[in-house]
Protein backbone atom coordinates (compact mmCIF):
# COMPACT_ATOMS: atom_id res chain seq x y z
CA UNK A 1 0.00 0.00 0.00
CA UNK A 2 1.02 3.64 -0.90
CA UNK A 3 2.69 5.59 2.26
CA UNK A 4 0.86 8.56 1.53
CA UNK A 5 -2.18 10.01 1.61
CA UNK A 6 -3.52 12.88 -1.11
CA UNK A 7 -7.06 14.27 -1.94
CA UNK A 8 -8.66 12.65 -5.50
CA UNK A 9 -8.49 16.10 -7.19
CA UNK A 10 -8.54 20.12 -7.10
CA UNK A 11 -8.51 22.43 -9.82
CA UNK A 12 -7.08 25.86 -9.99
CA UNK A 13 -7.05 28.90 -12.53
CA UNK A 14 -4.50 29.66 -14.71
CA UNK A 15 -1.44 31.71 -13.68
CA UNK A 16 -2.08 31.25 -10.01
CA UNK A 17 -0.20 28.78 -8.07
CA UNK A 18 -1.42 25.22 -7.58
CA UNK A 19 -0.80 24.11 -3.60
CA UNK A 20 -0.88 19.83 -3.74
CA UNK A 21 -0.84 18.53 -0.42
CA UNK A 22 0.62 15.21 0.87
CA UNK A 23 0.37 13.51 3.85
CA UNK A 24 3.21 10.88 5.19
CA UNK A 25 3.12 10.42 8.77
CA UNK A 26 4.63 7.34 8.82
CA UNK A 27 7.61 8.31 7.05
CA UNK A 28 11.19 6.84 8.09
CA UNK A 29 14.40 8.95 8.89
CA UNK A 30 15.85 8.16 5.44
CA UNK A 31 13.22 8.40 3.19
CA UNK A 32 12.60 10.94 0.70
CA UNK A 33 9.47 12.83 -0.83
CA UNK A 34 9.32 12.04 -4.42
CA UNK A 35 6.59 14.38 -6.77
CA UNK A 36 5.89 13.46 -10.03
CA UNK A 37 3.52 13.77 -12.95
CA UNK A 38 1.58 11.93 -15.57
CA UNK A 39 0.24 13.61 -18.26
CA UNK A 40 -2.53 10.98 -20.13
CA UNK A 41 -0.94 8.10 -21.68
CA UNK A 42 2.75 9.35 -21.02
CA UNK A 43 5.63 7.77 -18.92
CA UNK A 44 5.80 9.91 -15.11
CA UNK A 45 7.93 12.80 -15.24
CA UNK A 46 10.17 13.45 -12.56
CA UNK A 47 9.41 17.04 -10.60
CA UNK A 48 11.13 17.42 -7.65
CA UNK A 49 11.89 15.72 -4.29
CA UNK A 50 13.38 16.71 -1.12
CA UNK A 51 14.37 14.65 2.59
CA UNK A 52 13.89 17.33 5.79
CA UNK A 53 15.00 20.86 3.60
CA UNK A 54 12.57 22.90 1.41
CA UNK A 55 13.86 21.97 -2.55
CA UNK A 56 13.12 24.41 -5.67
CA UNK A 57 13.75 23.64 -8.51
CA UNK A 58 12.73 25.09 -12.19
CA UNK A 59 9.82 23.21 -12.56
CA UNK A 60 7.67 23.45 -8.37
CA UNK A 61 9.13 24.03 -4.86
CA UNK A 62 8.78 21.41 -1.90
CA UNK A 63 8.01 22.65 0.99
CA UNK A 64 8.47 19.67 3.80
CA UNK A 65 7.01 20.00 7.26
CA UNK A 66 9.41 19.69 10.04
CA UNK A 67 8.07 16.51 11.96
CA UNK A 68 8.10 15.64 8.09
CA UNK A 69 5.09 14.10 8.40
CA UNK A 70 3.36 16.49 5.70
CA UNK A 71 4.31 18.11 2.63
CA UNK A 72 2.77 20.65 -0.04
CA UNK A 73 4.43 20.54 -3.94
CA UNK A 74 3.45 24.59 -5.31
CA UNK A 75 3.64 25.24 -8.84
CA UNK A 76 3.80 28.52 -8.87
CA UNK A 77 1.98 30.05 -11.88
CA UNK A 78 -0.04 27.06 -13.51
CA UNK A 79 -0.54 26.76 -16.88
CA UNK A 80 -3.05 24.39 -18.72
CA UNK A 81 0.00 22.01 -19.72
CA UNK A 82 -0.15 21.75 -15.63
CA UNK A 83 -3.14 19.44 -15.88
CA UNK A 84 -1.90 15.70 -14.81
CA UNK A 85 -1.96 13.63 -11.91
CA UNK A 86 0.47 14.20 -9.11
CA UNK A 87 1.86 11.78 -7.43
CA UNK A 88 3.58 11.79 -3.75
CA UNK A 89 5.81 9.10 -2.92
CA UNK A 90 8.00 8.27 -0.17
CA UNK A 91 11.17 6.28 -0.89
CA UNK A 92 14.28 4.93 0.46
CA UNK A 93 17.33 3.58 -1.34
CA UNK A 94 18.22 0.45 0.16
CA UNK A 95 21.80 0.22 -0.87
CA UNK A 96 20.74 -1.04 -4.55
CA UNK A 97 17.61 0.43 -6.03
CA UNK A 98 14.86 2.42 -4.82
CA UNK A 99 11.47 1.43 -4.74
CA UNK A 100 8.28 3.38 -5.78
CA UNK A 101 5.07 2.64 -4.77
CA UNK A 102 2.34 5.16 -6.67
CA UNK A 103 -1.21 6.04 -4.35
CA UNK A 104 -3.99 7.09 -6.97
CA UNK A 105 -2.41 10.88 -6.67
CA UNK A 106 -4.63 13.74 -7.35
CA UNK A 107 -5.91 14.89 -10.38
CA UNK A 108 -5.17 18.91 -11.05
CA UNK A 109 -7.01 20.70 -13.23
CA UNK A 110 -6.18 23.89 -14.89
CA UNK A 111 -8.52 25.64 -16.03
CA UNK A 112 -8.58 28.86 -18.49
CA UNK B 1 20.11 14.34 -20.35
CA UNK B 2 17.69 12.38 -18.31
CA UNK B 3 16.20 10.47 -21.57
CA UNK B 4 14.94 6.60 -21.37
CA UNK B 5 13.40 5.39 -24.64
CA UNK B 6 11.30 2.74 -24.94
CA UNK B 7 10.57 0.50 -28.35
CA UNK B 8 8.11 0.21 -29.83
CA UNK B 9 5.84 2.58 -28.85
CA UNK B 10 2.76 0.14 -29.25
CA UNK B 11 2.33 -3.75 -29.71
CA UNK B 12 -0.59 -5.67 -30.76
CA UNK B 13 0.15 -9.31 -29.86
CA UNK B 14 -1.88 -12.47 -30.34
CA UNK B 15 -2.06 -14.43 -26.52
CA UNK B 16 0.39 -17.46 -28.59
CA UNK B 17 2.96 -14.83 -29.51
CA UNK B 18 6.49 -14.07 -28.27
CA UNK B 19 7.39 -10.59 -28.34
CA UNK B 20 9.53 -7.87 -26.37
CA UNK B 21 9.62 -4.78 -25.11
CA UNK B 22 13.21 -2.83 -25.21
CA UNK B 23 14.40 0.35 -22.77
CA UNK B 24 17.38 2.28 -22.94
CA UNK B 25 19.65 4.65 -21.16
CA UNK B 26 22.38 6.53 -21.68
CA UNK B 27 23.31 8.07 -18.42
CA UNK B 28 25.46 5.46 -16.60
CA UNK B 29 22.31 4.56 -13.82
CA UNK B 30 22.80 0.86 -12.91
CA UNK B 31 19.48 0.00 -11.81
CA UNK B 32 16.37 -0.38 -14.03
CA UNK B 33 12.98 -1.09 -13.56
CA UNK B 34 9.97 -2.53 -15.30
CA UNK B 35 6.39 -1.04 -14.21
CA UNK B 36 2.66 -1.76 -15.81
CA UNK B 37 0.01 0.50 -15.99
CA UNK B 38 -3.62 -0.40 -16.23
CA UNK B 39 -5.71 1.71 -17.58
CA UNK B 40 -6.70 4.80 -15.03
CA UNK B 41 -4.75 2.88 -12.36
CA UNK B 42 -1.60 3.86 -10.89
CA UNK B 43 1.62 2.04 -12.06
CA UNK B 44 2.70 -0.93 -10.07
CA UNK B 45 6.32 -2.04 -10.35
CA UNK B 46 7.07 -5.31 -11.69
CA UNK B 47 11.29 -6.09 -11.80
CA UNK B 48 13.75 -4.14 -10.68
CA UNK B 49 17.97 -5.00 -11.86
CA UNK B 50 20.61 -3.25 -9.57
CA UNK B 51 23.67 -3.79 -11.74
CA UNK B 52 22.45 -6.17 -14.28
CA UNK B 53 21.16 -8.51 -11.56
CA UNK B 54 17.28 -9.01 -10.65
CA UNK B 55 16.98 -7.92 -7.27
CA UNK B 56 13.20 -7.60 -7.28
CA UNK B 57 10.58 -9.55 -8.62
CA UNK B 58 7.15 -9.01 -7.80
CA UNK B 59 5.78 -12.16 -8.01
CA UNK B 60 5.07 -11.50 -11.74
CA UNK B 61 4.01 -14.46 -13.57
CA UNK B 62 6.53 -16.46 -15.79
CA UNK B 63 5.07 -15.67 -18.77
CA UNK B 64 6.95 -12.02 -18.47
CA UNK B 65 10.38 -12.86 -18.74
CA UNK B 66 12.82 -9.60 -18.03
CA UNK B 67 16.13 -9.69 -19.61
CA UNK B 68 19.44 -7.44 -18.46
CA UNK B 69 21.85 -7.75 -21.35
CA UNK B 70 24.05 -4.86 -20.38
CA UNK B 71 24.08 -2.10 -18.11
CA UNK B 72 22.20 0.40 -20.57
CA UNK B 73 19.71 -2.01 -22.02
CA UNK B 74 16.83 -3.51 -20.20
CA UNK B 75 14.00 -5.94 -22.34
CA UNK B 76 10.85 -7.66 -21.09
CA UNK B 77 10.01 -11.02 -22.95
CA UNK B 78 6.54 -11.70 -23.27
CA UNK B 79 5.06 -15.09 -24.02
CA UNK B 80 1.41 -16.56 -24.29
CA UNK B 81 0.15 -13.10 -22.30
CA UNK B 82 -3.49 -13.44 -21.56
CA UNK B 83 -5.97 -10.31 -22.54
CA UNK B 84 -5.94 -9.12 -19.17
CA UNK B 85 -1.99 -8.17 -19.64
CA UNK B 86 -3.35 -5.47 -21.83
CA UNK B 87 -1.51 -2.09 -20.32
CA UNK B 88 1.15 0.45 -20.49
CA UNK B 89 4.39 -1.08 -20.09
CA UNK B 90 6.92 1.45 -18.25
CA UNK B 91 10.71 1.31 -17.91
CA UNK B 92 12.67 3.51 -15.41
CA UNK B 93 16.21 3.71 -14.59
CA UNK B 94 17.53 5.50 -11.58
CA UNK B 95 21.52 5.48 -10.73
CA UNK B 96 21.81 3.27 -7.60
CA UNK B 97 23.08 5.77 -4.54
CA UNK B 98 20.87 8.02 -2.84
CA UNK B 99 18.69 9.98 -3.28
CA UNK B 100 17.89 7.57 -6.53
CA UNK B 101 15.83 9.35 -7.85
CA UNK B 102 13.49 7.28 -10.95
CA UNK B 103 13.65 8.34 -14.49
CA UNK B 104 10.84 6.77 -16.79
CA UNK B 105 10.47 6.24 -20.23
CA UNK B 106 7.44 7.10 -22.37
CA UNK B 107 5.97 3.52 -22.29
CA UNK B 108 5.02 0.71 -24.28
CA UNK B 109 0.91 0.43 -24.74
CA UNK B 110 0.19 -3.17 -24.80
CA UNK B 111 -2.60 -4.82 -26.58
CA UNK B 112 -2.93 -8.44 -26.37
CA UNK B 113 -6.08 -9.94 -28.31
Amino acid sequence: DAKTTQPTSMDCAEGRAANLPCNHSTISGNEYVYWYRQIHSQGPQYIIHGLKNNETNEMASLIITEDRKSSTLILPHATLRDTAVYYCIVSAYTGANSKLTFGKGITLSVRP
Amino acid sequence: DTEVTQTPKHLVMGMTNKKSLKCEQHMGHRAMYWYKQKAKKPPELMFVYSYEKLSINESVPSRFSPECPNSSLLNLHLHALQPEDSALYLCASSQAGAPDTQYFGPGTRLTVL
